[in-house]
């Protein structure tokens, strides 16, 4: 089966840049997604990519996509503590979509 | 903004018991989805529905069923709830086709006891 795969834990201070990555498997995917889950709620899409892009930024957010290893990476810019939470990406496989196992991020003050 | 809601945020049940789950969404969307989610283990595809009526079984199926009605509602049941489903579910819709972003309820923590 396919498998996304993610560190399950980060830890950094309030202020820094934070960087999440990710590996996955279909290189037939054409978007390739990160979520953000805030405890006890669902999951929210924060930004997606589309896969002939190698990088995409929106705010503090800077996504890096490298096809050639299948390597997906989130940047957090100056890191708050409202930025603790679970990080998910994902990649689509059709009309689904395959999750990675998470990485929980805790941003200390 | 696309609405998607469960019917409840927590729910706690008896061993055996039967458990519906509800999900509604407000866009339209032709696919949806219910996952389990568990510390250590991510997300997981129970089933999803890609059109009324229509369902298909995901990784871990066995012990729920589904239905599909109505196009904004999707159910989750639990025939004979076992202690090993307590667990966070999450239900999910999105179109299908463009981006296929899943866009996700509050999701309901089920403790079966």
């Amino acid at each position: 089966g396919e498998d996304v795969e993610q560190s399950l834990f980060l830890s950094v201070r309030e202020g820094d840049s934070s960087v999440i990555n990710c590996t996955y498997t279909d290189s037939s995917s054409t978007y390739l997604y990160w979520y953000k889950q805030e405890p006890g709620a669902g999951l929210q899409l924060l930004t997606y990519i589309f896969s002939n892009m190698d990088m995409k930024q929106d705010q503090r957010l800077t996504v890096l996509l490298n096809k050639k290893d299948k390597h997906l990476s989130l940047r957090i810019a100056d890191t708050q503590t409202g930025d603790s939470a679970i990080y998910f990406c994902a990649e689509d496989a059709g009309n689904m979509l395959t999750f990675g196992g998470g990485t929980r991020l805790m941003v200390k003050p | 903004d696309v609405k998607v809601t469960q019917s409840s945020r927590y729910l706690v049940k008896r061993t055996g018991e039967k458990v519906f789950l509800e999900c509604v969404q407000d866009m339209d969307h032709e696919n949806m989805f219910w996952y389990r989610q568990d510390p250590g283990l991510g997300l997981r595809l129970i089933y999803f529905s890609y059109d009324v009526k229509m369902k298909e079984k995901g990784d871990i199926p066995e012990g729920y069923s589904v239905s599909r009605e109505k196009k904004e509602r999707f159910s989750l049941i639990l025939e004979s709830a076992s202690t090993n489903q307590t667990s966070m579910y999450l239900c999910a819709s999105s179109l299908s086709q463009g981006t296929y972003e899943q866009y996700f309820g509050p999701g309901t923590r089920l403790t079966v006891t």
